[in-house]
């Protein structure tokens, strides 16, 4: 079973300053890995999306990683804003196609940017 | 603009009573949509996937009875929570793939439920 695990939970940093989440997967066999953005008691909103075979996305301010073999992705926000202030979720999509590809979410990493 | 619409975003309903969510797919014809829960400060959750003109498939430990699903168009899927209780207070969300299985999800903007 494919478990997804975000650290740190909670992160507040200054305004300007370039931060990083993590996130790790157990296993391995994924299609691909997606990051999103989640505001509260809203909707999610896809910010990156990395194939399997691929090592890196990069969006604007945003740059996800992907190390499939050591299940591991990080995303790298540079002069974060306030207006950062967010839950970012990453999720791993299976890629048996008996499980219809699903999607494993992390419990997120609460962004807090202060001005 | 927005590929998915969710309604309605909030509900207050009184315990027993029985909510419907619809979830709608803008401009993309979705053969495929699937339905999440999220409690708080848990991970979201897929409940079941949503194919149109078949039968739901429910992950492990829903109940399909309880949590009835309707795909009856490309652009429609509905979730119908048959008689509420608190517990299933919760932000239940919808999600759309459209194209090919490696594209991106779209998601909707989520219904949080609450259940007196």
């Amino acid at each position: 079973k494919q478990e997804v695990t975000q650290i740190p939970a909670a992160l507040s940093v200054p305004e300007g300053e370039n931060l990083v989440l993590n996130c790790s997967f157990t296993d391995s066999a994924i299609y691909n890995l997606q990051w999103f953005r989640q505001d509260p008691g809203k909707g999610l909103t896809s910010l990156l999306l990395i194939q399997s075979s691929q090592r890196e996305q990069t969006s604007g301010r945003l740059n996800a990683s992907l190390d499939k073999s050591s299940g591991r992705s990080t995303l790298y926000i540079a002069a974060s804003q306030p207006g950062d202030s967010a839950t970012y979720l990453c999720a791993v999509k299976g890629n048996s196609g008996g499980s219809n590809y699903k999607l494993t979410f992390g419990k997120g990493t609460l962004l807090t940017v202060n001005p | 603009g927005a590929v998915v619409s969710q309604h309605p975003s909030r509900v207050i309903c009184k315990s027993g009573t029985s909510v419907k969510i619809e979830c709608r797919s803008l401009d993309f014809q979705a053969t495929t949509m699937f339905w999440y829960r999220q409690f708080p400060k848990q991970s979201l959750m897929l409940m079941a996937t949503s194919n149109e003109g078949s039968k739901a498939t429910y992950e492990q430990g829903v109940e399909k009875d309880k949590f009835l699903i309707n795909h009856a168009s490309l652009t429609l899927s509905t979730l119908t929570v048959t008689s509420a209780h608190p517990e299933d207070s919760s932000f239940y969300i919808c999600s759309v793939q459209i194209g090919r299985v490696d594209e991106k999800l779209f998601f909707g903007s989520g219904t949080q439920l609450s259940v007196l």
